[in-house]
């Protein structure tokens, strides 16, 4: 049974470089989800794909946040000029349409990228 | 935008009381998924409710949607150490799926 996966599991930078992470879902999801969570805060959205349409991004996101999934199925985020306040844990999860009016999909969770920027 | 809340931010039992985590949307929800997060790991589905004033029951957790669709509560009975974690209620509106998560509620179980 394989879940959420995430690439890399750490990532420790310099100010002013560019990190790239990568999220596979799970295989029959097409729904695809970029959370970021700082410490003693729930997740926060940053954007949603929908088979390879990004569907939303918050407008919260910088433009240097840039995220795709090219063929409909893993998704990548790159982060370009990094600021320490780009620290955080970064949250991928994938759901399959519910299909029932009202209802929001469940989202399955990878175990996310712990980046540190120096 | 929309915010959600939650209290108390941390609560500390004894093994065996019972322990309740409240949830206010500034804005009315289409529906509200609850997920739990252990130290060091990552969130996990619970639950979701949609209709005004439904209650589910999973054991000893019981979840109950405002009639409002505004807050929510998750109450759990008798306490065991495997319920230590921290514990998000996240809503969407309009039908989305796009989830904006509470601040969640930190719980820590004593032997």
């Amino acid at each position: 049974d394989t879940g959420v996966s995430q690439n890399p599991r750490h990532k420790i930078t310099k100010r002013g470089q560019n990190v790239t992470f990568r999220c596979d879902p799970i295989s029959e999801h097409n729904r695809l989800y970029w959370y970021r969570q700082t410490l003693g805060q729930g997740p926060e959205f940053l954007t949603y794909f929908q088979n390879e349409a990004q569907l939303e991004k918050s407008r919260l996101l910088s433009d240097r946040f840039s995220a795709e999934r090219p063929k409909g199925s893993f998704s990548t985020l790159e982060i370009q000029r990094t600021e320490q306040g780009d620290s955080a844990m970064y949250l991928c999860a994938s759901s399959f349409p519910f299909g029932t009016s009202g209802m929001a999909d469940t989202q399955y969770f990878g175990p996310g990228t712990r980046l540190t920027v120096l | 935008g929309q915010q959600v809340m939650q209290i108390p931010q941390y609560q500390h039992v004894q093994e065996g009381e019972d322990f309740t985590t409240y949830c206010n949307s500034s804005t009315t929800l289409s529906n509200i998924q609850w997920y739990k997060q252990r130290p060091g790991g990552h969130p996990v589905f619970l639950i979701q409710l949609v209709k005004s004033g439904e209650v589910k029951k999973q054991k000893r957790l019981t979840f109950q949607f405002g009639e409002a669709k505004k807050n929510s509560s998750l109450h759990i009975t008798a306490t065991q150490t495997t319920d230590v974690g921290t514990y998000f209620c996240a809503g969407s509106t309009g039908g989305g799926n796009k989830l904006t998560f509470g601040t969640g509620t930190q719980l820590k179980v004593e032997l």
